[in-house]
């Protein structure tokens, strides 16, 4: 079975600085997905980013870029030029290919001061 | 109505009650699946139907019943739950699985139950 972990449960950041959320993950498994879901406060959740696993380059979306250490099975969040939306539980997940059940971290509350 | 939506977003029941959770997708997806997300533990994955087969049942106490009527529609039945069952339950929807997974999921809002 697949774990994911986020040793971060809380972190802060000043606005329009750059904060890295770490996640952990577990796995047997050679081809898989990973994502970054934020959660806004009583808001829904959305995906920030997605990585394949057989893709070496990071992902970047914006002002949110991956560190994707597929041998220390390592995936961190980067966020750049912090915002206060960006203010929001963070939760790394991951799926195999060949199927869609997600397995989610703890999540990291994120908050974004001015 | 767009993405996805979930009904009623508040509900408090007895243990004795019987309810149901609605939710609706308008993506024009073919897998939707029912989370359970905790105060204290990380979201779990409760049930997945992908073409309105259910795939996958993760140990899910048999209180909680889903159903699948349509592709753009998922219920989950609600009967005899106990305190501890009380969180919110998010819906969610993606395509499905076919040759591959890996696949956005959309989330709906959520229903906060409390289970008195």
């Amino acid at each position: 079975a697949q774990t994911v972990t986020q040793s971060q449960p809380e972190m802060s950041v000043q606005e329009a600085e750059t904060v890295t959320l770490s996640c952990t993950y577990d796995t047997s498994e050679n081809n898989y997905y990973l994502f970054w879901y934020k959660q806004p406060p009583s808001r829904q959740m959305i995906l920030v980013i997605r990585q394949e696993a057989y893709k070496q380059q990071n992902a970047t979306e914006n002002r949110f870029s991956v560190n994707f250490q597929k041998a220390a099975k390592s995936f961190s969040l980067k966020i750049s030029d912090s915002q206060l939306g960006d203010t929001a539980m963070y939760f790394c997940a991951f799926t195999n290919n060949a199927g869609n059940m997600l397995t989610f971290g703890g999540g990291t509350r994120l908050m974004v001061k001015p | 109505e767009t993405g996805v939506t979930q009904t009623p977003r508040h509900l408090v029941m007895g243990m004795t009650n019987k309810k149901s959770l609605k939710c609706e997708q308008h993506l024009g997806h073919n897998a939707m699946y029912w989370y359970k997300q905790s105060a204290k533990k990380p979201l779990e994955l409760m049930f997945v139907y992908n073409f309105k087969e259910q795939t996958e049942n993760n140990s899910v106490p048999s209180r909680f019943s889903p159903e699948c009527p349509n592709s753009s529609h998922l219920f989950l039945h609600l009967h005899t739950l106990q305190p501890e069952d009380s969180a919110l339950y998010l819906c969610a929807s993606s395509q499905a699985v076919q040759t591959s997974g890996g696949y956005e999921q959309f989330f709906g809002p959520g229903t906060r139950l409390t289970v008195l």
